[in-house]
């Protein structure tokens, strides 16, 4: 079947530190994957999402290569700021099956 | 432009009782979705309809059933809640092939 692993929150780094949130998957076939961003309150906003292997997703200086070899799509930004905290949601969509991993909550000190 | 709108934004049933839960898109999407959210688990998929006119289950479709009403609305409706359906719900459109998926605010729905 599919699903989604993703590294346990919560993660709090200092400002302008470098991010990685961890994700690998499992699936049949040639899934999409999504990275998706939750802010306090709101619905899910997709950040980043790439189709096929080797392709990287990027947005908003966040960066995700899709890694069939490892099974990985994991995030990565260089230097964070306080307006990412938030928390995070790796996803795959194989067909019409939709699985999304638990999510790991950001929070970045000033 | 609205986007995905949700309601209600708050929700408190007893055992028992039955609710729908409204959901109605105007980007024109093929596709909607409902998921539930609770700690630790990230989203489910309850149900999915591909096209106005087809419903599917998804991962967690048990206790709650699903209407596409025309292709702007798709109403989920617990005929009778219960305590382990305590959770946030979201619903979502998006065109077809897999584009990326638009999510509403969300329903937190309490039953006691």
């Amino acid at each position: 079947g599919n699903s989604v692993t993703q590294m346990e929150g919560p993660v709090t780094l200092s400002e302008e530190a470098f991010l990685t949130i961890n994700c690998t998957y499992t699936a049949t076939g040639y899934p999409s994957l999504f990275w998706y961003v939750q802010y306090p309150g709101e619905g899910l906003q997709l950040l980043l999402k790439a189709t096929k292997a080797d392709d990287k997703g990027s947005n908003k200086g966040f960066e995700a290569t899709y890694r069939k070899e490892t099974t990985s799509f994991h995030l990565e930004k260089g230097s964070v700021q306080v307006s990412d905290s938030a928390v995070y949601f790796c996803a795959l969509k194989n067909n019409n099956d939709m699985r999304f991993g638990a999510g790991t909550r950001l929070t970045v000190k000033p | 432009n609205a986007g995905v709108t949700q309601t209600p934004k708050f929700q408190v049933l007893k055992t028992g009782q039955s609710m729908t839960l409204q959901c109605a898109q105007d980007m024109n999407h093929n596709s909607m979705y409902w998921y539930r959210q609770d700690p630790g688990m990230g989203l489910r998929l309850i149900y999915y309809s591909a096209s106005e006119g087809t419903t599917d289950k998804g991962e967690v479709p048990n206790g709650y059933n699903v209407s596409r009403l025309n292709k702007r609305e798709f109403s989920l409706r617990l005929e009778s809640a219960a305590p382990s359906q305590t959770s946030v719900y979201f619903c979502a459109s998006s065109l077809s092939p897999p584009y990326e998926q638009y999510f509403g605010p969300g329903t937190r729905l309490t039953v006691t």
